[in-house]
């Protein structure tokens, strides 16, 4: 069975410094990664994956997010936040040697940025 | 641009009603999935089709139906709404073999009372 958890509800950062926010996965195969960002009273929207080759994947709105196989995690970072990244954020895997699974998707973190 | 539409945002139903949330996409995906989103718990998958006429079940099918009669319509189905399905309803779809991710349509908050 593949699982993902989120170990954080919610993650608090001041407008420009740093944002982490934790994934860590489990399948059987080989893992497809990837995060989704959710506005208020909004559908998810694709931000990055990771299916293969450069472990540190760019995606949008400046996010990045590095897959560390060793410690099955795929946390997502960003430089310097911004008030408008303030937003819910999901981690999904889908274990890539299995045809028939699907996608699994983690709790979700609620990500504030202050001013 | 995907675009993946749904038929209602906000729907306010009876208990015992059946209820039809509609989901049409305009890419020609294959794959279509409906989830249902509860905080702290992410998103469950309920059902999903991948050709027209298909359908699977996923995590929590349990009160609900599909219908994929045409390959841009997957339509969810709830025979006789119940209160413990009041929830934030997502529509999905995505290519064959999906390594693109999924793409999302806005959901609708389905409250039954």
């Amino acid at each position: 069975a593949q699982s993902v958890a989120q170990p954080e509800d919610q993650v608090n950062v001041a407008e420009g410094n740093p944002l982490t926010v934790k994934c860590t996965y489990s399948v059987s195969g080989n893992p497809y990664l990837f995060w989704y960002v959710q506005y208020p009273n909004r559908g998810l929207q694709f931000l990055l994956k990771y299916i293969t080759g450069d472990n540190l994947v760019k995606g949008s709105y400046g996010f990045e997010a590095e897959f560390n196989k060793s410690q099955t995690s795929f946390h997502l970072k960003k430089p310097s936040a911004l008030v408008s990244d303030s937003a819910l954020y999901f981690c999904a895997v889908r274990d890539g040697g299995n045809a028939g699974n699907m996608l699994t998707f983690g709790g979700g973190t609620r990500l504030m940025v202050k001013p | 641009d995907v675009k993946v539409t749904q038929s209602s945002r906000y729907l306010v139903k009876r208990t015992g009603e059946k209820v039809f949330l509609e989901c049409v996409q305009d890419m020609d995906h294959e794959n279509m999935f409906w989830y249902r989103q509860d905080p702290g718990l992410g998103l469950r998958l309920i059902y999903f089709s991948y050709d027209v006429k298909m359908k699977e079940k996923g995590d929590i099918p349990e009160g609900y139906s599909v219908s994929r009669e045409k390959k841009e319509r997957f339509s969810l189905i709830l025979e006789s709404a119940s209160t413990n399905q009041t929830s934030m309803y997502l529509c999905a779809s995505s290519l064959s073999p999906w390594r693109e991710g999924q793409f999302f349509g806005p959901g609708t908050r389905l409250t039954v009372l």
